[in-house]
């Protein structure tokens, strides 16, 4: 399966905590995108990076891609109890449309 | 708000009927996506519609097809619905094929 897989499946830290997530993937990509979902809600876009990028930033987030080891890292620093959401990582692969294949989430819960 | 619409929200059904989803992408987007959510799967990408055409496929059922009309919104009909057919389903759009997508808000479809 080309599909993503996250780690850790769950994640709880204290606010003002910094919380990383990995995701890992099989195939060579266009670009991997992180989304956040609200419990049953939509998904928010977060940060997408390229292939030839290894680092982004946006705002308290930043992602890395390493496209050797085939994986992403996302960090949010100094985290809030409103950061709490379910975290996706998504792959775009070259010449396949910009369909998206999705991991199977990482679960962050932010305590006050 | 993502500028992606979907009708309706909620939508309780029975087994061996047909339900039509409704999706309005952001204005000036010309690709349109259609993903399931359910526990079991997670986020599977179902189909992709570029400017009116079908331009992926994924593991869609065959009760399952989707248009895009000359006005860019899109439909996603489910026909002898089954229990397991009962999941979240978005609705994406994107500008072009390798930038980020934006979802709607869902479809929650029970099927009883």
């Amino acid at each position: 399966s080309q599909q993503g897989e996250e780690d850790p499946q769950a994640l709880s830290i204290q606010e003002g905590e910094n919380a990383t997530m990995n995701c890992s993937y099989k195939t060579s990509i266009n670009n991997l995108q992180w989304y956040r979902q609200n419990s049953g809600r939509g998904l928010v876009h977060l940060i997408l990076i390229r292939s030839n990028e290894r680092e982004k930033h946006s705002g308290r987030l930043r992602v890395t891609l390493d496209t050797s080891k085939k994986s992403s890292s996302l960090l949010i620093t100094a985290s809030r109890a409103a950061d709490t959401a379910s975290y996706f990582c998504a792959i775009n692969i070259y010449n396949q449309g910009g369909k998206l294949i999705f991991g199977q989430g990482t679960e962050l819960s932010v305590k006050p | 708000d993502s500028g992606v619409t979907q009708t309706p929200k909620h939508l309780i059904t029975a087994t061996g009927q047909r339900v039509t989803l409704r999706c309005s992408p952001r204005s000036g987007d010309l690709s349109v996506y259609w993903y399931q959510q359910s526990l079991d799967q997670g986020l599977q990408f179902l189909i992709q519609y570029y400017n009116g055409e079908e331009r992926a496929k994924g593991n869609i059922l065959e009760r399952f097809s989707a248009q895009q009309f000359p006005d860019l919104h899109s439909e996603l009909n489910l026909s002898s619905l089954e229990l397991g057919d009962s999941a979240l389903y978005f609705c994406a759009s994107s500008a072009r094929m390798d930038t980020e997508a934006f979802f709607g808000q869902g479809t929650r479809l029970t099927v009883v």
